[in-house]
């Protein structure tokens, strides 16, 4: 079993949809859940993170952990054609001292 | 701050050729990643290194070596190419942690190098 699942996409939305992305992980360890964001042709930057469990919200972005279900959200609201990009969480903690990345979703706002 | 750099952007290799992925930071960070990205597996970590001198193997290290002689600088080296080293790579760089209260290690990427191996 992965240590991070990600639905790869593509997803597909128009301009102003509320987008849901996704991850679930396998080890209750893990303390720190973050989601990179990564548009075509560059690096992944870091978009947000929580700790633990709850959620965390900046702007239109509202990161979500249920660490009950080991499971990760990302929610975009009013979304833009500038989100168009590739969304990769990632989680840390536990034994190892590395970030462990999903693959990522790749996701399209149509104008 | 120019941040991670990384050269060249792009490079084309015939099998069993050598080269070196150059990875420079400037913002005095002592951990040090490399990475490689194939379509639909994510980001899979190749070597890191804690400090100058130290380096350590991620999950995937066969085919690369690495060096880190300063805190600035972490190449990875490919000694005999292979087909399946067709991929990106990205170095990215962070502060060490701690603890898990001293927050999570916000990893800076660089730009990536696209490598080709024909």
């Amino acid at each position: 079993q992965k240590e991070v699942e990600q639905d790869p996409g593509p997803l597909s939305v128009p301009e102003g949809a509320i987008v849901s992305l996704n991850c679930t992980y396998s080890n209750s360890a893990f303390q720190y859940f973050m989601w990179y964001r990564q548009y075509s042709r560059k690096g992944p930057e870091l978009l947000m993170y929580t700790y633990s469990s709850g959620n965390k919200e900046d702007g239109r972005f509202t990161a979500q952990v249920d660490k009950s279900s080991k499971y990760i959200s990302l929610f975009i609201r009013d979304s833009q054609p500038s989100d168009s990009a590739t969304y990769l969480c990632a989680v840390y903690g536990g034994a190892t001292n590395k970030l462990i990345f999903g693959t990522g979703t790749l996701l399209a706002v149509q104008p | 701050n120019a941040g991670v750099t990384q050269t060249p952007k792009f490079r084309i290799l015939k099998i069993g050729q050598s080269m070196t992925l150059q990875c420079a930071q400037d913002m005095n960070h002592n951990y040090m990643y490399w990475y490689r990205q194939d379509p639909g597996m994510g980001l899979k970590l190749i070597y890191y290194s804690v400090g100058a001198g130290i380096t350590d193997k991620g999950e995937v290290p066969n085919g690369y070596n690495v060096s880190r002689s300063t805190t600035e600088d972490f190449p990875l080296r490919l000694e005999l190419a292979a087909p399946s080293q067709t991929s990106v790579y990205f170095c990215a760089s962070s502060y060490s942690v701690p603890g898990l209260a001293g927050g999570p290690p916000e990893q800076y990427f660089g730009p990536g190098t696209r490598l080709t191996v024909t």
